[in-house]
């Protein structure tokens, strides 16, 4: 079945430092890949996407592109603030009508000023 | 703010007892799916509803059910509860026009089983 395997948190950066947060995936077919972020006190909110191979997503900064060849989605930010400071979430899915995502375990990112 | 309300934010029961949470769907969008979320732990699929009907479930067993109304509100029901069921349960709503994949989610339910 579908998984999602991102690295394990904390991630403990200064303000302005580069971040990285990996993500590797299995899937069936050709998945949508996603970042999804959990801010303190708030819900899941999509951060950024790519649907096919060599797209990149793009969003706040934040940016990621879609590997086929080495099956990865991998966010990067040039510059964190101490507004960055959440949970990242790495998902998927296979498509088709069911459109169920399949989520990592999240990575928490903690930013000191 | 995604426009998905969910009800109730916290509560606490009992092993063996069974409860209700419910969503509100952001206007125009006919799709709800629920996710459990255990501490520490990404979101699970449990199951989604299209116009009504469940058009997909992961892995849970038969005692998690759920319902979506024709204003395409939903409610998941979990009757026996375990302690394993302790965990955030969020909903998430999606239309499809157009389709963009993307799920737009409550803040979810906190439910803690004693």
């Amino acid at each position: 079945g579908d998984s999602v395997t991102q690295m394990e948190g904390p991630v403990t950066l200064s303000e302005e430092a580069f971040l990285t947060i990996n993500c590797t995936y299995t899937a069936t077919g050709y998945p949508s890949l996603f970042w999804y972020v959990q801010y303190p006190g708030e819900g899941l909110q999509l951060l950024l996407k790519a649907t096919k191979a060599d797209d990149k997503g793009s969003n706040k900064g934040f940016e990621a592109t879609y590997r086929k060849e080495t099956t990865s989605f991998h966010l990067e930010k040039g510059s964190v603030q101490v507004s960055d400071s959440a949970v990242y979430f790495c998902a998927l899915t296979s498509g088709g009508g069911r459109r169920a995502l399949t989520f990592g375990s999240g990575t928490r990112l903690q930013v000191q000023p | 703010e995604t426009g998905v309300t969910q009800s109730p934010t916290h509560l606490i029961k009992t092993r063996g007892q069974q409860v209700t949470l419910r969503c509100s769907s952001q206007s125009g969008h006919n799709t709800v799916s629920w996710y459990q979320q255990a501490l520490g732990q990404g979101p699970q699929f449990i199951f989604q509803y299209y116009r009504e009907e469940e058009n997909g479930r992961g892995n849970f067993p038969p005692r998690f059910s759920g319902l979506q109304f024709p204003n395409y509100s939903s409610e998941l029901n979990v009757n026996a509860l375990e302690l394993d069921d302790s965990a955030l349960y969020l909903c998430a709503s999606s239309g499809d026009r157009p389709n963009t994949g993307e799920l737009f989610f409550g803040e979810g339910s906190r439910l803690t089983v004693l």
